[in-house]
């Protein structure tokens, strides 16, 4: 089992450019996240999707839209990307939503906008 | 308010020496889920240890256990005969009900010595 993969694993964007970062996931699992890590701030959550079929936000959502896809793929888009969204994007997948779930990551991508 | 409150910024340890993490929480749910990471220099975030609100006994995982002292609202990470591998970032996580995130403190980074 791959667990949790992203791609790409970094990217430079200009102020203004558009892409899509993908996440999948092979645990079967019915729960994913989206989250952005910030020096000294830890992780927050950008958006999740509790089950196929449904997304929210989470406490960042703003400049950013999901997918997901199916119950494998879960992808995060910036439409038009700024500097202020430079970070380390993690995308988690749980069996559930639940608190009694943990949460698995997968390797992160490093984006940096210019 | 900081939902989770790692005091420590850094940590160092001998080699195969027992270390201490401290992990404070706030919450007025009485059902919750703790969780401990471990984020190497490679970036990854590896899940360690959960334990549950409603968990009478700490929970142990090979050489990581968890005292829990739920009265004073902390979840301490103990990790036992400390090794070279076991230097990186260290991240305490709550989870509440209702809410679908993982509130992350802002980490811990051990370094073992040799």
């Amino acid at each position: 089992n791959a667990g949790v993969t992203q791609t790409p694993k970094f990217q430079v964007l200009k102020t203004g450019q558009s892409m899509t970062l993908q996440c999948a996931q092979d645990m079967n699992h019915n729960s994913m996240y989206w989250y952005r890590q910030d020096p000294g701030m830890g992780l927050r959550l950008i958006y999740y999707s509790a089950s196929e079929g449904t997304t929210d936000k989470g406490e960042v959502p703003n400049g950013y839209n999901v997918s997901r896809l199916n119950k494998r793929e879960f992808s995060l888009r910036l439409e038009s990307a700024a500097p202020s969204q430079t970070s380390v994007y993690f995308c988690a997948s749980s069996e559930q939503d639940s608190q009694t779930y943990e949460q698995y990551f997968g390797p992160g991508t490093r984006l940096t906008v210019t | 308010a900081q939902k989770i409150t790692q005091t420590q910024p850094g940590m160092f340890v001998q080699e195969k020496e027992a270390v201490t993490l401290d992990c404070t929480y706030d919450t007025s749910d009485q059902s919750y889920g703790l969780f401990w990471y471990k984020q190497p220099s490679s970036g990854e975030m590896i899940f360690l240890i959960y334990q549950g609100s409603y968990d009478e006994q700490n929970a142990t995982e090979g050489r990581y256990s968890l005292n829990f002292q739920k009265a004073r609202k902390s979840a301490n990470l103990v990790i036992s005969a400390s090794q070279l591998g076991d230097s990186a970032m260290y991240f305490c996580a709550m989870r509440e009900p209702l809410r679908s995130d993982m509130r992350f403190g802002a980490g811990t980074r051990l370094t073992v010595k040799p």
